[in-house]
């Protein structure tokens, strides 16, 4: 098993540019989440989902679309680049509600 | 908004040492849980404690739960230099929750 796969590891972006951050898992789990990393300020929810198909805001979600198409891919699109958005970027899964997450190893975004 | 708040931020011991954090919480959870980030990598899950339990241990690791104050820490005992890492608590409000909230987390730095 890979576990949850994120590419790429890094990128630099210019304000004003889109990207999309790519997140896989194979361990079949349902739910699917984006949290963000800055210095000081731990880890903060981005967007996450509870199955294809669903997904729902977490507490920064401002400058990000995410969308779940299959169980297995859950990717978080930048629309409109902006240097607030620089950070270390990590995607994690789980089997349901209140359970552990698996991490993946985070993709480190900078934008200028 | 943060849900647990590590102390100390920092924390440096000699090896053989134990090292302890503490994690303290706002609203009521459903469990708690521990998390090991080594530099440059995602996180990794080490302990869950549900709220009607008083204290788990894991190998090394003992976590305590003292939900009167909110609180809980994590044990270390025997540290080695391979423990150097962050540690962050985590928790889930209410039963069937799927957003972890992170608190900003404890740096170990472990002298050999």
């Amino acid at each position: 098993n890979a576990g949850v796969t994120q590419t790429p590891k890094f990128q630099v972006l210019k304000t004003g540019q889109s990207m999309t951050l790519q997140c896989a898992q194979d361990m079949n789990h349902e739910y699917m989440s984006w949290y963000r990393q800055d210095p000081g300020m731990g880890l903060r929810l981005i967007h996450y989902s509870v199955g294809a198909g669903i997904t729902d805001q977490g507490e920064v979600p401002n400058g990000y679309n995410v969308s779940r198409s299959t169980t297995e891919d859950f990717p978080l699109r930048l629309l409109s680049a902006a240097p607030s958005q620089t950070s270390v970027y990590f995607c994690a899964s789980s089997r349901g509600p209140n359970s552990p997450l698996h991490f993946g190893n985070g993709t480190r975004l900078t934008v200028t | 908004s943060q849900q647990g708040e590590e102390d100390p931020q920092a924390l440096s011991i000699q090896e053989g040492e134990n090292a302890t954090m503490n994690c303290s919480y706002k609203t009521s959870i459903n469990n708690l849980q521990w998390y090991r980030q080594n530099s440059g990598r995602g996180l990794v899950h080490l302990i869950l404690i549900r709220s009607n339990e008083r204290e788990k241990h894991s190998g090394r690791l003992r976590v305590t739960l003292d939900t009167s104050k909110k609180s809980s820490s994590l044990l270390i005992t025997a540290s080695r230099a391979a423990d150097t890492a962050s540690y962050f608590c985590a928790s889930y409000s209410g039963a069937g929750s799927y957003q972890l909230t992170f608190g900003k987390g404890t740096k170990l730095s472990v002298i050999p």
